[in-house]
């Protein structure tokens, strides 16, 4: 079963300094990345995804995934108060006859940006 | 575009209750979701459908039934409200692709007492 784990728990940076939040999981096989962003009380968001090694950039928002290190990182740039969020991160692994396009999540990042 | 209506907003049902969640989209996805989302815990895949009429178990399944009526529409079954249970519950859509976005819902918060 794949496992994902998310780290820090919480981060907070000032306004226009670069946040970076990791996510490491325990498949290697595993092709399908996601980054999402919850607001209080919202549903979820997607902000990359990403489905090979090397890096995959929308808007302020990059992706960089190792799969032979088991990890996946989220960078982004020049942060805004708006972007205070939880962020989470979503593995999907490889899909065998009916099991769909399933997602594990971790259990989120908390950024605070501070202005 | 299209949009995840979840109903209702807030829930508040007794212990030993059922109580029913709905969804609907108007994505013409194929696939829909439902997960379940605790403090702490992240998320966690309670049933999907790959299409109309088409049930699969996720993760959570044990105490929630599942309906998918039609293609647009999904209802999440509590079988038996537990006390002091407080929850998210998401519902999502995407097409039937390993690489398809998932979309989702607000959610309903639920609240037993």
């Amino acid at each position: 079963q794949q496992k994902v784990q998310q780290s820090p728990e919480s981060l907070t940076v000032s306004e226009g300094a670069m946040a970076s939040l990791n996510c490491t999981f325990s498949d290697g096989t595993s092709n399908n990345f996601r980054w999402y962003r919850q607001h209080s009380a919202k549903g979820l968001e997607v902000l990359v995804s990403i489905f090979s090694d090397g890096e995959k950039e929308e808007g302020r928002f990059t992706a960089h995934l190792n799969r032979a290190n088991l990890h996946v990182s989220l960078h982004i740039r020049e942060p805004q108060p708006s972007d205070s969020a939880v962020y989470l991160c979503a593995v999907s692994p490889p899909s065998y006859g009916s099991s769909g396009n399933k997602l594990i999540f971790g259990i989120g990042t908390l950024l605070s940006v501070k202005p | 575009g299209g949009i995840i209506t979840q109903t209702p907003k807030f829930l508040i049902g007794q212990e030993g209750q059922k109580l029913t969640l709905k969804c609907q989209q108007n994505f013409n996805h194929d696939t829909m979701y439902w997960y379940r989302q605790d403090s702490g815990k992240g998320l966690r895949l309670i049933y999907y459908s790959i299409t109309e009429n088409d049930l699969q178990k996720g993760d959570l399944s044990e105490g929630y039934d599942a309906s998918r009526e039609k293609k647009s529409s999904f209802s999440l079954t509590v079988t038996s409200a537990q006390k002091n249970e407080m929850a998210v519950f998401l519902c999502a859509s995407s097409m039937w692709d390993n690489y398809a976005e998932q979309f989702f819902g607000p959610g309903t918060r639920l609240t037993v007492l």
